[in-house]
């Protein structure tokens, strides 16, 4: 059984660089896609981004310019970093493996952006 | 990009009773790309419908999916006390991947 796992601080302070890793146990990283993705205090889902098997990544063009999502196939890891950040970031932060749709989810980590 | 509209924005129901979700794209989704997902307080989203119509694994028969191109439906046959909870819409198979903004299933 495939599982993720989040992990990073949970406090950022503002206009510093939002940094989470994704472990992935259970299953390959070197296949499939694998996403980011958020969800503001008592809002909906937003899609940040993903990176697929190759390498490939693709981001919410709302996010592009401050987004970079990479991959470790040696630690089965991948990681997102998000700069500059602001309040509006707060939010709970979900690594997520793409198959059929999205069928594996980690359990998300609460990033909060404060001074 | 591809908006999702989900109706209603929330759905007051008894147990027992069966629950009719909508979702409406802006534009038709590639490749039957199209899921739901369920989301229970301070829990991640479950996979519930793939592909339209196919349940992963493990959901339970009295979740269905249907509809194309631009329309889609969720049904819960006969509502369980587990089932009330937030369901999203989300399609896959276009960048960005876009959600609806959610309906909310309560007891009535």
């Amino acid at each position: 059984q495939v599982q993720l796992q989040e992990s990073g601080p949970g406090l950022v302070k503002p206009s510093e660089t939002l940094s989470l890793t994704c472990t992935v146990s259970g299953g390959s990283i070197s296949i499939y896609y694998w996403h980011w993705l958020r969800q503001p205090p008592g809002k909906g889902l937003e899609w940040i981004g993903y990176i697929n098997y190759s390498g490939y990544t693709s981001y919410n063009p709302s996010l592009e310019s401050r987004v970079t999502i990479s991959v470790d196939t040696s630690k089965n890891q991948f990681s997102l970093k998000v700069n500059s950040v602001t309040a509006a970031d707060t939010a709970v932060y979900y690594c997520v493996r793409e198959y059929s749709a999205s069928d594996f989810w980690g359990q998300g980590t609460t990033v909060t952006v404060s001074s | 990009e591809i908006v999702l509209t989900q109706s209603p924005g929330t759905l007051s129901l008894s147990p027992g009773e069966r629950a009719t979700l909508s979702c409406r794209a802006s534009q038709s989704v590639n490749s039957n790309y199209f899921a739901w997902y369920q989301q229970t307080p301070g829990q991640a989203p479950r996979l519930l419908i793939y592909g339209i119509s196919a349940r992963a694994t493990g959901i339970p028969d009295r979740f269905s999916g249907s509809g194309s191109g631009t329309d889609f439906t969720l049904t819960i046959s006969r509502l369980e006390p587990e089932d009330f909870a937030i369901y999203y819409c989300q399609q896959y198979g276009s960048t960005p991947r876009t959600f609806g903004q959610g309906t909310k299933v309560e007891m009535k």
